[in-house]
């Protein structure tokens, strides 16, 4: 069945770079885009960023342009977002999605937890 | 920039009821709306896309309908695992992408 598993969250200082990853199973991830949400504490869902299935392609939200880099690995199933010049705004559960060809969001990972705190 | 906004931003409903959750764009989107169902401390959940077509194993008492800049979702004779946030979505095949606010159903 189609898995997607988020990694790398956790406590970091303001000011630092994480980067997070999502390792997903159970489709053709070359022939996806792929999508990272996500949701402050007790907030909406906000999306972050897309990448195209080849990698070629990426957009981000205003919020994290500049600071923020999808990437991905298609011969190892993953994707990838590089996160830079953290602040507490940046505090929220983190989701990548597979973006289907219409672009709805089928499927989502279970998210990982980032805290930016000193 | 499309934006999104949602009414109510909370309804309480008895088990048993119907309930109406209202979307509507600032910009017309055509039939690229989507529904998600979130429970607290899960992932959201697909219901709704192409404003009006239920995804893989969402019962039929779930239903979507509008199209342009007012949507709909119903949903009838609301059921205890039907309580949660629903948010709103556009989507393309690419950005822009953009999520409502959410409208909480609780128990009334």
């Amino acid at each position: 069945q189609v898995q997607l598993v988020e990694s790398g969250g956790g406590v970091v200082q303001p000011g630092r770079s994480l980067r997070l990853s999502c390792g997903v199973s159970g489709f053709t991830f070359s022939i996806y885009a792929m999508h990272w949400v996500r949701q402050a504490p007790g907030k909406g869902l906000e999306w972050v960023a897309v990448i195209s299935y080849d990698g070629r392609n990426k957009d981000y939200a205003d919020s994290v342009k500049g600071r923020f880099t999808v990437s991905r690995d298609n011969s190892n199933n993953t994707l990838h977002l590089q996160m830079h010049s953290l602040s507490a705004d940046d505090t929220a559960v983190y989701y990548c999605a597979r973006g289907d060809s219409d672009g709805k969001n089928a499927y989502w990972g279970q998210g990982t937890l980032l805290i930016v705190s000193s | 920039e499309m934006v999104m906004t949602q009414s109510p931003a909370t309804l309480s409903v008895s088990p048993g009821e119907s309930a109406t959750l209202s979307c509507r764009a600032s910009q017309s989107l055509g039939s690229n709306l989507a529904w998600y169902q979130q429970k607290p401390g899960q992932a959201p959940r697909l219901l709704i896309y192409g404003a009006s077509t239920r995804a893989t194993g969402i019962p039929a008492r779930f239903s979507g309908s509008g199209s342009g800049t007012e949507f709909t979702l119903t949903i009838s004779s609301l059921q205890s695992e039907d309580f949660g946030v629903y948010y709103c979505q556009v989507y393309n095949n690419w950005p822009p992408v953009a999520f409502g606010p959410g409208t909480k159903v609780d128990i009334k």
